[in-house]
């Protein structure tokens, strides 16, 4: 069965921390993504990574890093947490070829900055 | 303009109704589109992809009209576990999957 797992349902965290959201996945996709997800705004992607050591820029990368040091594991970054950075992130994974194949995602992460 | 439009909803239905939510979208090289599912407090998951023909699985119906740039799902014989969130999702060449806000769907006893 698919599985992608994200390192925490809910994370609390104070303005200025720095935060890491782990997601591992074990189906063997060389794509994965990281989004946040506010009410009304749908997903927004974050970054997006095709392979190990690669990433990519997606809407929003602002005030983000992500790393993949291996391929089943893909981390995102908060530098220095803000409040607007409080939200939904959903990590997900998809096989290689098309960026549109069938997304499977994690269970999310609700993070909050105060 | 958003690229991807959705009314929000919630669209509230008896059990055994029929129910359709339209989405449009801005970008009119858009090329591929899908219809993802998200429960309350669950992660989406994709319910089905849009062809150009359209296309039918089980109750559930999703067309394409690129000429008035908008997609469909139409869901006949409600039942209560299609209570969810509905993701209207596209892709363009050179970008990554857009997702709209989604629209409610609360089916009623």
């Amino acid at each position: 069965d698919v599985k992608v797992t994200q390192s925490s349902r809910y994370l609390v965290k104070r303005t200025g921390e720095k935060v890491f959201l782990e997601c591992v996945q074990d189906m063997d996709h060389e794509n994965m993504f990281w989004y946040r997800q506010d009410p009304g705004l749908g997903l927004r992607l974050i970054y997006f990574s095709y392979d190990v050591k690669m990433k990519e820029k997606g809407d929003i990368p602002e005030g983000y890093s992500v790393s993949r040091e291996k391929k089943e594991r893909f981390s995102l970054i908060l530098e220095s947490a803000s409040t607007n950075q409080t939200s939904m992130y959903l990590c997900a994974s998809s096989q290689s070829g098309r960026p549109y194949n069938e997304q499977f995602f994690g269970p999310g992460t609700r993070l909050t900055v105060l | 303009r958003k690229e991807v439009e959705q009314d929000p909803g919630p669209f509230n239905v008896p059990e055994g109704a029929t129910v359709a939510f339209n989405c449009t979208y801005s970008n009119s090289a858009s090329q591929s589109f899908f219809w993802y599912r998200q429960d309350c407090r669950k992660e989406p998951k994709l319910l089905m992809s849009v062809y150009s023909s359209g296309n039918e699985d089980g109750r559930f119906t999703a067309q394409l009209n690129r000429a008035s740039q908008y997609i469909s799902l139409l869901i006949r014989d409600s039942k209560l576990s299609d209570s969810a969130t509905y993701l209207c999702v596209l892709y363009n060449a050179g970008n990554m999957l857009t997702f709209g806000g989604g629209t409610r769907l609360m089916v009623k006893p």
